[in-house]
């Protein structure tokens, strides 16, 4: 079964910096597109970025453009999200996500998600 | 930035009941269109993709039609587990957007 672990989430100060991680495993990481999505608290998701098998191309909705970077070692099995410049509205539980093999864009797994808490 | 509406925002039904969740679109999304299921404290569970395709070991109660701007997810009779939010999303277009979400209610 296709799992994803995400950590690196907790509590930070506005303007600070967390790196996010994922671990994949029970599936070939390195032939999947690759995505983090976000769900403030109560409230809807919201998809933050994603990045292809071989890491030649990353797409990022705007509000998070030029803050945060996506990325992956597909030696490690890994997907990461460095976050910079927070900002109290980045509070959230951030997703990793698998990009089915239909297309990218289409999440077919999920991990449990890790609380990221932006606060003063 | 294509913005997915979905009404109601929340569906009251008993067990056995058939629900019918929509979805529209700002804009044309051809028939890029999926639908996830949450339930609380559980990530999203893929349902639907491309409008109308189940996704792997999704009951056959679970279907979805509509293509361009209007997409509706029915569920034909609803089963104790399916109580949940479901949220519909486009991949047509960057950025990928999800509609607000339907909260589907017992009654």
């Amino acid at each position: 079964e296709v799992q994803l672990v995400e950590s690196g989430g907790g509590l930070v100060q506005p303007g600070g910096s967390l790196r996010l991680s994922c671990a994949a495993s029970e599936f070939t990481f390195s032939s999947y597109w690759m995505s983090w999505v976000r769900q403030a608290p109560g409230k809807g998701l919201e998809w933050v970025a994603n990045i292809k098998q071989d890491g030649s191309a990353k797409y990022y909705v705007d509000s998070v453009k030029g803050r945060f970077t996506i990325s992956r070692d597909n030696a490690e099995n890994s997907l990461y999200l460095q976050m910079n410049s927070l900002r109290v509205e980045d509070t959230a539980v951030y997703y990793c996500a698998r990009g089915s093999a239909v297309a990218g864009t289409i999440f077919d797994f999920w991990g449990q998600g890790t609380l990221v808490t932006v606060s003063s | 930035e294509i913005v997915l509406t979905q009404s109601p925002a929340t569906l009251s039904l008993s067990p056995g009941e058939r629900a019918t969740l929509s979805c529209r679109a700002s804009q044309s999304v051809s028939n890029y269109l999926a639908w996830y299921q949450q339930k609380p404290g559980q990530a999203p569970r893929l349902l639907i993709y491309d409008a109308s395709s189940r996704a792997t070991g999704i009951p056959a109660r679970f279907s979805g039609s509509g293509s361009g701007t209007d997409f509706t997810l029915t569920i034909s009779s609803l089963e104790p587990e399916d109580f949940a939010v479901f949220y519909c999303q486009q991949r047509y277009n960057w950025p990928l957007t999800f509609g607000g979400g339907t909260k589907v209610e017992i009654k």
